[in-house]
């Protein structure tokens, strides 16, 4: 059935590596979307694409990377310049357009050790 | 910049009661506002939106009306459940923002039997 799909759902990293968060989805939605959620506060933008091959700094893109290279999927990559890199991560996706709603994933859960 | 004040919470209710959630925000031009609910250890589900002035949002028994004039957007529902204790989050989309949503910081709702 339709949907996002984020995997893993939870994921431990030692400090100094990389690690690759997933969003896959069959919506064929254009647009794709990374927020980082901490506790008690909102969801910040991370990185958007809008279409394949094209992506967007968000609020604070700053030890984060992410790719566009099939409409379907859209990873985020946390690397080691991340100072704080602890938190849960969501993925989204929307038509594109003004006023269309986004869509979000279940979320993945980082914890640095 | 835009930007969306709600409500802080915890916000406490026992079942059946009224529930209001102030939201107000600042934008140029006319947005596209929307309410997310979240609940624990999941992602954001769309609860319901509204495009244009005056527009009343609806869904589930909640509601929440498009007011230009006062840049507001308040989240009702007259008899609340149990089962709505989660996270509400007030978002919008502004005009001109490359479709890009912004959010509240999210308010907590917890309803005793």
């Amino acid at each position: 059935d339709g949907g996002i799909t984020q995997s893993p759902k939870y994921l431990f990293r030692k400090e100094g590596q990389n690690v690759t968060l997933s969003c896959e989805q069959n919506l064929n939605h254009d647009a794709m979307y990374w927020y980082r959620q901490d506790p008690g506060q909102g969801l910040r933008l991370i990185y958007y694409s809008q279409i394949v091959n094209d992506f967007q700094k968000g609020d604070i893109a700053e030890g984060y990377s992410v790719s566009r290279e099939k409409k379907e999927s859209f990873p985020l990559t946390v690397t080691s310049a991340q100072k704080n890199p602890t938190a849960f991560y969501l993925c989204a996706t929307a038509e594109r357009g003004a006023g269309n709603e986004q869509f979000f994933g279940p979320g993945t859960r980082l914890t640095v050790l | 910049g835009d930007s969306v004040t709600q409500m802080e919470g915890p916000v406490t209710l026992s079942e059946e009661a009224f529930l209001t959630i102030n939201c107000t925000y600042t934008a140029t031009g006319y947005p596209s506002l929307f309410w997310y609910v979240q609940y624990p250890g999941e992602g954001l589900q769309l609860l319901l939106k509204a495009t244009k002035a005056d527009d009343k949002g609806s869904n589930k028994g909640f509601e929440a009306t498009y007011r230009k004039e006062t840049t507001s957007f308040h989240l009702e529902k007259g008899s609340v459940q149990v089962s709505d204790s989660a996270v509400y989050f007030c978002a919008l989309i502004g005009r001109g923002s490359n479709y890009k949503l912004t959010f509240g910081k999210g308010t907590l709702l917890t309803v005793n039997p």
